[in-house]
């Protein structure tokens, strides 16, 4: 059975940090792997997709990289803003097809004024 | 990205009483939704696979009964907790996949606000 796990649990950094979310799963046979953010009573908001093929994706601050044979990836958030303070979340699909995401418990992490 | 809408944003109820919570997908046809539960701090699990015209796919331990789950259109699914007590007070959250054009999807997973529901 597939299993995310998430670390750290919490994490909390000065504004302008550069830091590093990481994220490990169990099984290595992915379709995708999501990363999305949740601020506190809200929804999910997707942020970066990488497709089992590929190796990273950036979109703005954010660069996401995955690693399938360590079963490994990183969320990568450049100059870190008070307005990146919410829980974020990695999630991966273990088949292709319309199937469920297994969800890790999310980093929560506070950006600092 | 695609846009997946949840009403109600919250909603309190009395013990015994039944809710309807519904997802629809804003701007795209979705034959299957997904029905995720969220308790604080926790993260999200999977509940149940709803499928358009089709009876729902329930994960292991829980209550098909007490989560009534309805996809009667593309566009459309409902999760009705029935009978709710206040140990079903949760987050509930759904999301969908955008086909894309021709089916060409990226696979990317959409969700909705979430319902917040608080039984007293």
């Amino acid at each position: 059975k597939q299993e995310v796990t998430q670390i750290p649990a919490a994490l909390s950094v000065p504004e302008g940090e550069n830091l590093v979310l990481n994220c490990s799963f169990t099984d290595s046979a992915i379709y995708n792997l999501q990363w999305f953010r949740q601020d506190p009573g809200k929804g999910l908001t997707s942020l970066l997709l990488i497709q089992s093929s590929q190796r990273e994706q950036t979109s703005g601050r954010l660069n996401a990289s995955l690693d399938k044979s360590s079963g490994r990836s990183t969320l990568y958030i450049a100059a870190s803003q008070p307005g990146d303070s919410a829980t974020y979340l990695c999630a991966l699909a273990p088949h292709g097809g319309n199937t469920p995401l297994v969800f890790g418990k999310g980093t929560r992490l506070s950006v600092i004024a | 990205g695609a846009v997946v809408s949840q009403h109600p944003s919250w909603v309190i109820c009395k013990s015994g009483t039944s809710v309807k919570i519904e997802c629809r997908s804003l701007d795209f046809q979705a034959t299957t939704m997904f029905w995720y539960r969220q308790f604080p701090k926790q993260s999200l699990m999977l509940m149940a696979t709803s499928n358009e015209g089709s009876k729902a796919t329930y994960e292991q331990g829980v209550e098909k009964d007490k989560f009534l789950i309805n996809h009667a259109s593309l566009t459309l699914s409902t999760l009705t907790v029935t009978s709710a007590h206040p140990e079903d007070s949760s987050f509930y959250i759904c999301s969908a996949r955008d086909p894309g054009l021709a089916g060409g999807s990226t696979g990317e997973l959409f969700f909705g606000e979430g319902s917040r529901l608080t039984v007293l």
